[in-house]
């Protein structure tokens, strides 16, 4: 019943260190996505991912790497840090993408970069 | 033109009060449109899907209006547990999926 998970859920870094954000869900989606949400935006597409080995930038991808070697896990890369990404950043995962299908959010990791 | 608009808010009103929101959209070839609900320092979380004809979930009606290109949001009989950010989410088609910035209402007893 764990669904979509996140971690770890807070993260505190210095400039110029590379982190690894986890998400992992259970419900077999086939697409998957990062979002960051920073105050006066909203969420922002990173990177997804429409199945194993398939990924592709959204709008904000520059400094973010990502990998999909397996259907549950999207691991979300920076990977010099930096300031500005400072931010809170959401995994979310959808079973139908572009059909109207919704997308199910983790509960979030709280970056700070110093 | 911002794709999505949504007015920030906040939106002060107390229990039992009728609230609306609108959310504007700048494509017109947008496919599929949602409200979804986020309270404070948590995940996004599907409120309902917007049709059409419009709908309806107990106090919440949804409404889709594709010549103006906006939709809405009301929320009948207000409760204090009501009180989160709404966040309108219209997808374009394929990946393209784009939340607004969100309103904020707060429903005082």
């Amino acid at each position: 019943d764990a669904g979509i998970t996140q971690s770890p859920r807070y993260k505190i870094t210095e400039t110029g260190r590379q982190v690894t954000l986890m998400c992992h869900q259970t419900w077999s989606h086939s697409y998957m996505f990062w979002y960051r949400q920073d105050l006066g935006h909203g969420l922002r597409l990173i990177y997804y991912s429409a199945a194993a080995d398939i990924t592709d930038k959204g709008e904000v991808p520059d400094g973010y790497v990502v990998s999909r070697s397996k259907t549950e896990n999207f691991p979300l890369t920076l990977e010099s840090a930096t300031r500005s990404q400072t931010s809170v950043y959401f995994c979310a995962s959808s079973g139908n993408q572009g059909r109207g299908d919704t997308q199910y959010f983790g509960p979030g990791t709280r970056l700070t970069v110093l | 033109r911002k794709e999505v608009e949504q007015d920030p808010g906040p939106f002060n009103v107390p229990e039992g009060a009728t609230v609306a929101f609108n959310c504007t959209y700048s494509n017109s070839a947008s496919q599929s449109f949602f409200w979804y609900r986020q309270d404070c320092r948590k995940e996004p979380k599907l409120l309902m899907s917007v049709y059409s004809s419009g709908n309806e979930d107990g106090r919440f009606t949804a409404q889709l209006n594709r010549a103006s290109q906006y939709i809405s949001l009301l929320i009948r009989d207000s409760k204090l547990s009501d009180s989160a950010t709404y966040l309108c989410v219209i997808e374009e088609g394929g990946f393209k999926t784009i939340f607004g910035a969100g309103t904020r209402l707060f429903v005082k007893a």
